[in-house]
């Protein structure tokens, strides 16, 4: 069976300070991985999807970058932390069909 | 206005109720619904997912989707206290070489003994 990890569970950093946030699927592979960031009290916001090793695209214009260095890895990253920057952080994957599975996310306050 | 519509709630019930969630939406091109129940600083959980228009059936849980009033419902019976999260529709569509998922923004759900 496929399974998605995701680390830190939480964390909190300084304004202006580097980010680097892991998403990592076993189980499956070629998936379609997807980064959502989630305020308090709304709905996902998809910030990140990639469809294969070094393919991403972003669907917001961020203070986000995101990388795909290897098949089942997915890593969100900034180089200066904003303090809207905090909120829930969750990693997705899919392939092949239109549901989404989602990791266990990380929290991320920014101080 | 928003592609999906979600009441946020709270929405509180007594164990054994029936519970109604519902979603309303405007772009026809969704094809996919989807149900997600989401834990306190957990991440979402697939419940249901349904194409076509009618109801589909799992256990305590229901979802009905109607095309035509673009409109989706989950049904919870016998709704238990462990049932208590929140509650987030979902709705996809091909774009751009993949399927978007677009979510509502999630109705919290309160069951008590």
């Amino acid at each position: 069976s496929q399974t998605i990890h995701q680390w830190p569970a939480t964390l909190v950093q300084p304004v202006g300070s580097p980010l680097s946030l892991e998403c990592t699927v076993e189980g499956t592979s070629n998936p379609n991985l997807y980064w959502y960031r989630q305020a308090a009290g709304r709905g996902l916001q998809l910030l990140f999807y990639s469809v294969g090793i070094g393919q991403i695209s972003s669907e917001v214009p961020q203070n986000l970058s995101a990388s795909r260095p290897q098949d089942r890895q997915f890593i969100l990253s900034s180089k200066k932390l904003l303090l809207s920057d905090s909120g829930f952080y969750l990693c997705a994957w899919n392939r092949g069909s239109y549901e989404q599975y989602f990791g266990p996310g990380t929290r991320l306050t920014v101080t | 206005q928003k592609e999906v519509e979600q009441d946020p709630g709270p929405l509180s019930v007594p164990e054994g109720a029936i519970v109604s969630l519902n979603c309303t939406y405007s772009n026809s091109a969704f094809q996919y619904f989807m149900w997600y129940r989401q834990y306190s600083r957990k991440g979402p959980e697939l419940l249901m997912y349904t194409y076509s228009s009618g109801n589909k059936e799992d256990g305590r849980f229901t979802a009905q989707v109607d095309k035509s009033s673009k409109y989706i419902s989950l049904f919870i019976r016998d709704s238990q206290p462990s049932d208590s999260a929140t509650y987030l529709c979902a709705m996809s569509f091909p774009s751009g070489g993949y399927n978007k998922l677009i979510f509502g923004a999630g109705t919290r759900l309160a069951v008590h003994p």
